[in-house]
Order: C-alpha cells, then structure tokens, then sequence
C-alpha cells in the first residue's frame, strides 16, 4: 500500500501565477481534504472531497478551489499567487469525513 | 467556532522522563480528536485516533485520553527517547454547525540525550 501520495514536492512560482497540486488517495479511502500549513504553525482546513463534491471548505478565498476525480485522486488549484500563499501544503485522505486521516508528505510551495 | 490550544508551545526533558502534552478544545460536540507527529518540513504521521465515545487510546509508550465534558486531551509518553523529538499536534473534528477538522498550533519536543 503506497499510502497518500503527492506531488509535485517542491515548487517555486512567481506572483499572480496559477498553480495546481495533485493527491492520490490511501487504497480504500474516498475522501480527501486539503490543508495549508505555513511555518511554524498547524495546519489550516482549505476544504474536503467527497464523491467528487466539495463538502466542507475552512476560511479559504475562493482563488483556492479543488476537484476530486471517480478514482478519488483529487487537485488543489490555486489562482493569482500571493507571497503569503507560501506554505507546505497537504493532502490528508479517509474513509468517510470522519475517519482518520492519513496525510501525504506534503508539497512545499514558494511564491516570489 | 472550534478552537484548539496546545501547551506547552515548546518543551525539553532529559532522555528517559515520562512526559505529558495537553490539548485543550472550545467545543465539545466533536466526533473525535486525533494526535499528529511531525518531523521538520514532512507531512503528519497519526498516532493515536479517540473516537468521541472513548476516553483513552494506548499504542506502545504513548497513551492519549480525552475528556469531552471538560474539552481536554493529553497525550502521555513514557521512557522518552531522543527519536521522540518532533512536534505533535493535536486535531479534533466536528463541533455544533461545524463539521471541519481543526488543529492546534502544536507542541515542539526536544528530547535532550
């Protein structure tokens, strides 16, 4: 079992640029929710997948949206790069909403 | 609106010292709380889930209880080890109107050798 796989793990974008993260899921798991970690802190809830819907989005503006695929992958997008947006970002993944989480290594994004 | 608060921020102890992390949440109704270990710049690695319904879960030297009525958490572990140093965070989720998974900003641990 591969586990919660991501990628890319680095990237380094300049501002106003789009860019988008990509996540596969544990084996049996069908939902995937999406965390922005900057350092030094805990990971803030950007949203949550499930059955290719959004379900529970946090305090995120609407230039971060997702997509969650039939084979329950899912991609973060990420429109008109802010400095502030730097952070690892990661993917956590679960059978069903409530379940536990599982996270991906995490990919560290750098907006100059 | 949910929060959770970690303390200590930060916190050394000397190889072999049996040691307590504290999680403290604002809203009860939650479904379950789950602690986190993560190494410098790496993803998250569970350790230990408590379902709303329990109030401890034990894997090897680590212990965790949860007491709902009170919105508290602790996580023991016991006999450190340098390899226990990392930072552990704690997440809970669910909560009235609020089904999000919400973390605190965590506990940095140093295992002095």
């Amino acid at each position: 079992d591969a586990g919660v796989t991501q990628s890319p793990t680095h990237l380094i974008k300049t501002r106003g640029q789009q860019v988008t993260l990509r996540c596969s899921p544990k084996s049996g798991h069908d939902t995937v929710s999406w965390y922005q970690q900057a350092l030094g802190q805990g990971p803030q809830f950007i949203f949550q997948y499930y059955e290719e819907e959004e379900r529970q989005r946090g305090n995120f503006p609407d230039r971060f949206s997702g997509h969650q695929f039939p084979n329950y992958s899912s991609e973060l997008n990420v429109n008109a790069l802010l400095l502030g947006d730097s952070a690892l970002y990661l993917c956590a993944s679960s059978r069903g909403g409530h379940g536990e989480q599982y996270f991906g290594p995490g990919t560290r994004l750098t907006v100059t | 609106k949910q929060e959770v608060t970690q303390i200590p921020a930060a916190l050394s102890v000397p190889e072999g010292e049996n040691l307590v992390l504290n999680c403290s949440f604002t809203d009860s109704a939650i479904y379950n709380l789950q602690w986190f270990r993560q190494d410098p710049g790496k993803g998250l690695t569970s350790l230990l889930l408590i379902q709303s319904s329990q109030r401890e879960q034990t894997s090897g030297r680590l212990n965790a209880s949860l007491d709902k009525s009170s919105g508290r958490s602790t996580l023991y572990i016991a006999a450190s080890q340098p390899g226990d140093s990392a930072t552990y965070l704690c997440a809970v989720t669910g909560g009235i109107r609020d089904d999000k998974i919400i973390f605190g900003k965590g506990t940095r641990l140093h295992i002095l050798p």
